[in-house]
């Protein structure tokens, strides 16, 4: 099974709303990512996981806060978006993250956020 | 800094023609690279990667991409398109600077396959 699912499939919230995007695999993978796409544009990397620890923060603002309960789980917190951050929110798991590694990404079908 | 470049942002096919997608790669080392494709509304799925070994790498869906070294490319190509392979594709090298484990990836080209 090289499935990563992802809920809910569209989230439409307001600017004081809070919301969370749910990630799960069960491939056994310990790494996990987030990911944001606009249209026609490549996925940009937000968050790393690896082994449950975060492993990269690109930079990303606070409005926006992971989560890693377990190896299976990845959730993604929202708290005072911008419209500008609707998008296609991806996320991803592979078996490892290591230098060395040479795993590839499995993608979820993508969460559709708009913000209002 | 590691960097992929798709030079199309379309490539227009007719079924049954071979096709090629573009993708030039600039690394520091051994390139760990990938392919893998979008269609619409949907997250990415991965086609083929190259590590070491044969520079022919064949992939899902019948693709296959030709690693070269001196050209640093690792175009995706196919022997007869389909309709169904009209999508978004994106080459992605693998970032050994500071969010290793990241893929890089590049802006994406629009395949269109025409009956």
């Amino acid at each position: 099974d090289t499935e990563v699912t992802q809920t809910p499939k569209h989230l439409v919230m307001g600017m004081t709303n809070k919301k969370s995007l749910k990630c799960e695999q069960h491939m056994g993978h310990r790494a996990m990512y987030w990911y944001k796409q606009k249209a026609k544009k490549p996925p940009e990397l937000m968050f790393v996981y690896s082994y449950e620890k975060l492993s990269i923060n690109e930079s990303v603002p606070s409005r926006f806060s992971p989560e890693c309960p377990n190896s299976s789980l990845l959730n993604l917190h929202l708290h005072a978006l911008q419209p500008e951050d609707s998008a296609l929110y991806l996320c991803a798991s592979s078996q490892d993250i290591g230098l060395a590694g040479s795993y590839e990404q499995y993608f979820g079908p993508g969460t559709r956020l708009t913000v209002t | 800094a590691q960097s992929v470049a798709q030079p199309e942002d379309q490539v227009n096919v007719a079924e049954g023609n071979p096709l090629t997608v573009k993708c030039t790669y600039s690394v520091s080392g051994n390139p760990y690279l990938f392919w893998y494709v979008q269609y619409p509304n949907r997250g990415l799925q991965f086609l083929l990667k190259y590590i070491t070994g044969d520079n022919l790498v064949k992939g899902s869906y019948g693709f296959e991409a030709e690693f070269n070294k001196s050209q640093t490319s690792f175009h995706l190509k196919k022997p007869s398109a389909l309709v169904s392979d009209s999508a978004l594709y994106f080459c992605a090298v693998r970032d050994y600077g500071g969010s290793q484990g990241n893929l890089i990836f590049g802006k994406g080209t629009k395949l269109s396959v025409k009956p």
